[in-house]
């Protein structure tokens, strides 16, 4: 199984960068995942590590260490907009018959973010 | 426009009653999954689908569920006798790219009473 941990809440200045951290124990590992929620709607795809190191996007950017499963998603210039819900996923590795395949995300809970002017 | 379209966008039910949730892909896939969000928690596995066959299901998804793709497009989640903690979003979703990411339908918001 997964067991993935997050911080419940952070808040952050408009402007600033913020580091959210997500740790995670796993019987297999074929990726992490970085999603945005904003309150009502669905998750929306932000990054996706799978080797170690850093993928920046943009603003955003997403590291990985897989020796000592942990990731965290860094967000620069935050903006109002960037007030959500940010999800960290590790997917499984699924093996069947015909080879391998695209196992299941596993959620950690959500770290909410708040932005203040 | 959406990639993947459900239905209903809510639907409010009797404890017992039976419902079907919808999801319709814009394109052909062959990889769909099912999750719920129970509203404060976090989002939970329930199925995934390959090639029009279940290929992965948790705990949560016990006799109670179902799903199937009946016509080849439209792909279904039911529930059979709804009890009251099955209130929550549930999101279909389908994988995406390179990196298989899953991309989530809007969701449809599930009330039992």
């Amino acid at each position: 199984g997964q067991n993935i941990d997050q911080p419940t809440e952070m808040t952050a200045t408009e402007g600033a960068i913020v580091q959210i951290n997500c740790t995670y124990q796993t019987s297999g590992f074929n990726g992490l995942f970085w999603y945005q929620q904003h309150a009502g709607e669905a998750p929306t795809f932000l990054s996706y590590n799978v080797l170690d190191g850093l993928e920046e996007k943009g603003r955003f950017s997403s590291f990985l260490s897989r020796s000592k499963g942990y990731s965290y998603l860094l967000l620069k210039e935050l903006q109002m907009k960037d007030s959500a819900s940010y999800l960290c996923a590790v997917r499984d590795l699924l093996l069947y018959d015909g080879g391998t395949s695209y196992g299941k995300l596993t959620f950690g809970q959500g770290t909410i973010l708040t932005v203040h002017p | 426009e959406p990639e993947v379209t459900q239905t209903p966008s809510h639907q409010v039910t009797q404890m017992g009653q039976e419902v079907i949730l919808r999801c319709v892909p814009i394109s052909n896939h062959l990889y769909f999954y099912w999750y719920r969000q129970i509203l404060g928690q976090k989002v939970e596995f329930l199925v995934s689908f390959y090639n029009n066959e279940i290929s992965e299901k948790s705990e949560i998804f016990d006799d109670q569920f179902s799903v199937e793709r009946p016509d080849g497009s439209n792909f279904t989640l039911k529930i059979r006798s709804t009890k009251l903690e099955d209130s929550a979003m549930y999101f279909c979703a389908r994988g995406r790219g390179n990196t298989g990411e899953l991309f989530f339908g809007e969701g449809s918001r599930l009330t039992v009473l």
